[in-house]
């Protein structure tokens, strides 16, 4: 069956350091994959988009890496700061199917001062 | 330019009841797509109307439907409302051709008693 897996355990880091958070599949053949950014009690914001012929995206502070022999992408934040703490998204897009991806359940992220 | 609206915020109603709730896109975006989550199931796809069509579905049960307007407003409708419907309900709108980045409102939070 297909399944995108992202840590379910919170993932805490000291302020400065560089968040690295994890987005594998299962069954997949995506043609991009997206990051969300969540906050308590609010929808989604986009971050990135990598397609599937992209090792790597970066804005600003943000780097996406996709890796399709892997099935996996990871999601760097360098010099994370407290703002960065929130929940990440990753969704998939797959390759021939509707342009609607499909997200993973999220991984929290919180950055200590 | 003004974010994707949706109302109302916060709802509670009975089990068996209907419920019905509103989405206004982002101006000129004509795909309105709604999502249920769940700290249980993540996010979930429920459908998208795209010009007052509905172009892609999920798979969650005929209770769920939907409607969009010649103003590319949507509505989403759940009748006999059950205990587990208890949930936060996403629009996301795109400008629906092509792009696949998606716009969030803030969602309605229904909670069934």
């Amino acid at each position: 069956s297909q399944k995108i897996e992202q840590n379910s355990e919170a993932l805490n880091i000291q302020e400065g350091k560089t968040a690295t958070l994890t987005c594998n599949y299962t069954n997949y053949s995506p043609a991009y994959l997206q990051w969300y950014r969540q906050d308590p009690g609010r929808g989604p914001v986009f971050l990135l988009l990598i397609r599937e012929n992209e090792k790597e995206k970066r804005k600003e502070r943000l780097k996406v890496t996709f890796d399709t022999t892997l099935k996996q992408s990871l999601f760097h934040i360098t010099a994370s700061q407290p703002a960065d703490s929130a929940t990440y998204l990753c969704a998939l897009g797959e390759r021939g199917g509707s342009y609607i991806p499909t997200f993973g359940r999220g991984t929290s992220l919180i950055v200590h001062p | 330019k003004a974010g994707v609206t949706q109302t109302p915020r916060y709802l509670i109603k009975t089990r068996g009841q209907q419920v019905t709730l509103s989405c206004s896109p982002i101006s000129g975006h004509r795909s309105v797509s709604w999502y249920q989550q769940t700290p249980g199931q993540g996010l979930q796809f429920l459908f998208e109307y795209f010009s007052e069509t509905q172009r892609n579905k999920g798979n969650f049960p005929g209770r769920f439907s939907g409607r969009q307007f010649s103003n590319s407003r949507s509505e989403m409708n759940v009748s006999t409302l059950e205990l587990g419907d208890s949930a936060l309900y996403l629009c996301a709108s795109r400008t629906g051709t092509g792009n696949t980045e998606a716009f969030f409102g803030q969602g309605t939070r229904l909670t069934v008693v």
